[in-house]
């Protein structure tokens, strides 16, 4: 069964604690993104991987880390240094990021973070 | 102005009639559209997408677009009460690294 996994879907940090949101594909997608959604808000990008072993910055990338040791995986981690993190936090794949293709991207289920 | 754009609503449409949603974007090198429904709560799932200017139909779905007028639109026919949702339109443009820009989203209900 193909598809995209975050876990967990709900998590609560403390003020100045690192968390780390898993994202797990088996689609065998080479790009993948990280997205968060403010209430009534668009989607907006952290960061982004076209392929294992690199990732870029998206627009609001302050505050969090990525890696992308292997193709199936995409953690993001959410620093203390992340002013504003209670939001909801949104994994995506496509079969890649690259400039001139068409493909589509598919969403996982998502976590929701809430700051204490 | 923002880069792509839609009213934020909420669109109220009755039962069995057309829903029109509506998305404006700024970057005329986009080449790539995306409309993607989202209910409370969920994740957004993909319902259409379309490269070509001209209208792209899929069951109750039609997406029209206009890259002239940077205008892309989404109908959906004989509206449901489960259509109730966010609809959110995504642009990838070639000039911005073929990343997806969204907008805001439109809340649209369909009352029974």
């Amino acid at each position: 069964d193909g598809g995209i996994t975050q876990s967990p879907k709900y998590l609560f940090r403390k003020e100045g604690q690192n968390v780390t949101l898993s994202c797990e594909q088996n689609l065998n997608h080479d790009a993948m993104y990280w997205y968060r959604q403010d209430p009534g808000q668009g989607l907006r990008l952290i960061y982004y991987s076209q392929i294992v072993n690199d990732f870029q910055k998206g627009d609001i990338a302050e505050g969090y880390s990525v890696s992308r040791e292997k193709k199936e995986s995409f953690p993001l981690t959410v620093t203390s240094a992340q002013k504003n993190p209670t939001a909801f936090y949104l994994c995506a794949s496509s079969v890649n990021g690259l400039a001139g293709s068409y493909n589509e991207q598919f969403f996982g289920p998502g976590t929701r973070l809430t700051v204490l | 102005q923002k880069e792509v754009e839609q009213n934020s609503g909420p669109l109220s449409v009755p039962e069995g009639a057309i829903a029109s949603l509506n998305c404006t974007y700024s970057d005329r090198g986009s080449q790539s559209f995306f409309w993607y429904r989202q209910y409370s709560g969920k994740s957004p799932e993909l319902i259409m997408f379309i490269y070509s200017n001209g209208d792209k139909e899929d069951g109750r779905f039609t997406a029209q677009l206009n890259k002239a007028s940077q205008y892309v639109s989404l109908l959906i026919r004989d509206s449901q009460p489960s259509d109730s949702a966010t609809y959110l339109c995504a642009v990838r443009s070639y000039n911005q690294g073929g990343k997806l820009i969204f907008g805001q989203g439109t809340e649209l209900s369909v009352k029974p």
